[in-house]
């Protein structure tokens, strides 16, 4: 069965922290790996991920794909309280559009 | 980035009324759309894939009458719970894959969800 396990669960930082986030995925005919921002509300695309080893990048936000080890990460620099979110990951197969979450990291960012 | 509206952003009915929750994509068209539940502190569940012109595909364990999904166009999927009860309340997502080159990618774009409360 596909599944997707990020982690920790839950992070405390405090401004200016470094922090990294985890996700490993088992997905058949893996296609790509998203990354999403969720707030208050409904998930906002980040990153999407096909190709091991290329980093993508968004301002204090970086993400990278390692399809040999079925992991990906998500790098946030110089956290802020704005950064305080669920941030979840979720594999794309080829043969649906489907997408299979993981359980998120909620990441608490004090003062 | 793509829009996805839903509509309303939040409704608190009584036990055993209908809710209907309006899923659009505002500025592309989507031919397969999905709707997710989510309960506080966990992840999204998938509930079902919204494909236009055809019965949505329901996950397991989603009871079919009770969420009853239509997509009628190409940017309009409404998922309509019957009957709700207390243990309905949860906050619905829907979402729908950007198009690229007339292709449906893998990069889903959200609505803004439906908090659903039952009395």
């Amino acid at each position: 069965e596909d599944k997707v396990v990020q982690s920790p669960l839950s992070l405390v930082v405090h401004e200016g922290d470094t922090v990294t986030l985890n996700c490993s995925y088992e997905v058949t005919n893996f296609r790509s790996l998203l990354w999403y921002k969720q707030e208050k509300k409904a998930p906002t695309f980040l990153f999407m991920l096909t190709s091991s080893g290329i980093e993508k990048k968004s301002g204090r936000l970086s993400s990278i794909l390692d399809k040999k080890e079925l992991f990906s990460i998500l790098n946030i620099t110089a956290t802020q309280t704005g950064d305080s979110a669920i941030y979840l990951c979720a594999g794309s197969p080829y043969n649906t559009d489907k997408l299979i979450f993981g359980t998120g990291t909620r990441l608490q960012v004090f003062p | 980035g793509a829009v996805v509206s839903q509509h309303p952003s939040r409704v608190i009915c009584k036990s055993g009324t209908s809710v209907k929750i309006e899923c659009r994509s505002l500025d592309f068209q989507a031919t397969t759309m999905f709707w997710y539940r989510q309960f506080p502190k966990q992840s999204l569940m998938l509930m079902a894939t919204s494909n236009e012109g055809s019965k949505a595909t329901y996950e397991q364990g989603v009871e079919k009458d009770k969420f009853l999904i239509n997509h009628a166009s190409l940017t309009l999927s409404t998922l309509t719970v019957t009957s709700a009860h207390p243990e309905d309340s949860s906050f619905y997502i829907c979402s729908a894959n950007l198009p690229s080159g007339g292709v449906s990618t893998d990069t889903q774009y959200f609505g803004p969800g439906t908090r659903l409360t039952v009395l």
